[in-house]
């Protein structure tokens, strides 16, 4: 069925440190993926996205991974700081026009200083 | 930088009861959407609205939800009797296309169902 999931469910990392969230999904359709970013008592904020054409998509201190083969999603956030701390969702479209989104469990970044 | 605006931020409302949660999306954003999130759970999709009317919904959104877009810049979710199990904060969203393009959410409206 649809799903997506995260493996683990907080991340505790040192500030300065690198992060690397993982997330693997189920529906080899699925062909745009996003990762958002949920701080306590707000909205998903929008972080990085990639399309399924793509292995590698980089962002200003993130880049997203995505393995098709094994259906694997990473997530690496460089030189962790405080104000990473917050939950990390991976979404999935699969391929639905109407832009449906499919959701993971999250992950939970605890930045220690 | 444009956003998504919900209104209430929070509403406490009596088992059975109707409510109306409302947001008005980006302002050249064509898809709409809801979702919601129990607390401590993942991002559920409610539904999603193109051209005046719903494109997909998932079995949460039964009888008892509904959609409007009333005017040019409110979207609407009505839920018409409340139970208990609608505890959750509600997210609205929107994007300017449906396939594959990034979805902006709200702050969110916590339902508080007693």
């Amino acid at each position: 069925g649809e799903s997506v999931g995260l493996h683990l469910p907080t991340l505790s990392v040192q500030e300065g440190d690198n992060s690397i969230i993982n997330c693997a999904y189920s529906n080899s359709a699925s062909d745009y993926f996003i990762w958002y970013k949920q701080e306590s008592g707000k909205g998903p904020q929008f972080i990085i996205d990639i399309r399924s054409n793509m292995d590698k998509r980089q962002g200003q201190r993130v880049t997203v991974l995505l393995n098709k083969t094994v259906k694997h999603l990473s997530l690496q956030i460089a030189a962790t700081q405080p104000g990473d701390s917050a939950v990390y969702f991976c979404a999935e479209n699969m391929r639905s026009n109407t832009g449906k989104l499919i959701f993971g469990q999250g992950t939970t970044l605890q930045v220690k200083p | 930088e444009p956003e998504v605006t919900q209104t209430p931020s929070h509403q406490v409302t009596q088992m059975g009861q109707e409510v109306i949660l409302r947001c008005v999306p980006i302002s050249n954003h064509l898809y709409f959407y809801w979702y919601r999130q129990i607390l401590g759970q993942k991002v559920e999709f409610l539904v999603s609205f193109y051209n005046n009317e719903i494109s997909e919904k998932s079995e949460i959104f039964d009888d008892q939800f509904s959609v409007e877009r009333p005017d040019g810049s409110n979207f609407t979710l009505k839920i018409r009797s409340t139970k208990l199990e609608d505890s959750a904060m509600y997210f609205c969203a929107s994007s300017g296309q449906g396939m594959n393009t990034e979805a902006f959410f709200g702050q969110g409206t916590r339902l508080t169902v007693v």
